[in-house]
């Protein structure tokens, strides 16, 4: 079955302990994102990736940061959490390429993470 | 930089009405994608329907379809019959047709859809 998967699904940690958000697509999508959600905000950007060892920052990088090592896995890293980091955080994935059929690849989302920092 | 607002935090509708939920958009490119995205209660992601700003043809997915107006930079999601497992949060989203910073896509805040029985 084709899918983002994510983990955990919840996290509750302290701040300024190190974590790590796991990420995984089994379609072979060369671009993966992450999102936080908020309310009253919406789904806002992190990071992206266009493909293996190309990063890119998003709208809200601070505090963050990702690696793509390989395809299929996009890991988010919280050096160091923040009560302000407290969020539900998406994965994504999709195709992409130079012509509409790539670019116009919806974005498949994992399940979410529900991120508590106290 | 592109902005997609959809203005109204809530709607509610009866069951087997219609409703339709609103959504602008700004941005400078005259081609672009345009998705509605719903969240139920479990969290999900899931893609309700979407358009290519190319096509002047308005997308329809079963009870699901939009209304595209390109000069007025207006996506409006229109559900019909409604049922009870439409009550989610719903959210409008713009991906620009290049790669780059414009592959990712910029959501509006959504809406929160209540359906009564």
């Amino acid at each position: 079955e084709a899918q983002v998967t994510q983990n955990p699904r919840y996290l509750i940690t302290v701040t300024g302990k190190k974590l790590t958000v796991t990420c995984s697509q089994n379609m072979n999508h060369e671009y993966m994102s992450w999102y936080r959600q908020d309310p009253g905000l919406g789904l806002r950007q992190i990071y992206y990736s266009m493909n293996v060892e190309v990063t890119d920052k998003g709208d809200v990088p601070e505090g963050y940061k990702v690696s793509r090592k390989e395809k299929r896995n996009f890991p988010l890293i919280l050096e160091s959490p923040s009560p302000n980091q407290t969020s539900l955080y998406f994965c994504a994935s999709s195709l992409r390429g130079r012509d509409h059929v790539g670019v116009n690849s919806p974005l498949h989302f994992g399940n979410g993470t529900r991120l508590t920092v106290t | 930089a592109q902005t997609v607002t959809q203005s109204q935090p809530e709607m509610s509708v009866q069951e087997a009405e219609t409703v339709t939920l609103s959504c602008t958009y700004d941005t400078s490119e005259s081609d672009y994608y345009l998705f509605w995205y719903k969240q139920p209660p479990s969290r999900q992601m899931i893609l309700v329907i979407r358009q290519e700003a190319y096509k002047q043809q308005n997308a329809t997915e079963n009870r699901f379809s939009v209304n595209f107006q390109k000069a007025a930079k207006s996506f409006s999601l229109k559900i019909s019959d409604s049922q009870l497992g439409d009550a989610a949060m719903y959210f409008c989203a713009y991906r620009g047709s290049y790669t780059g910073a414009n592959s990712k896509l910029t959501f509006g805040k959504g809406i929160t859809l209540s359906v009564r029985p």
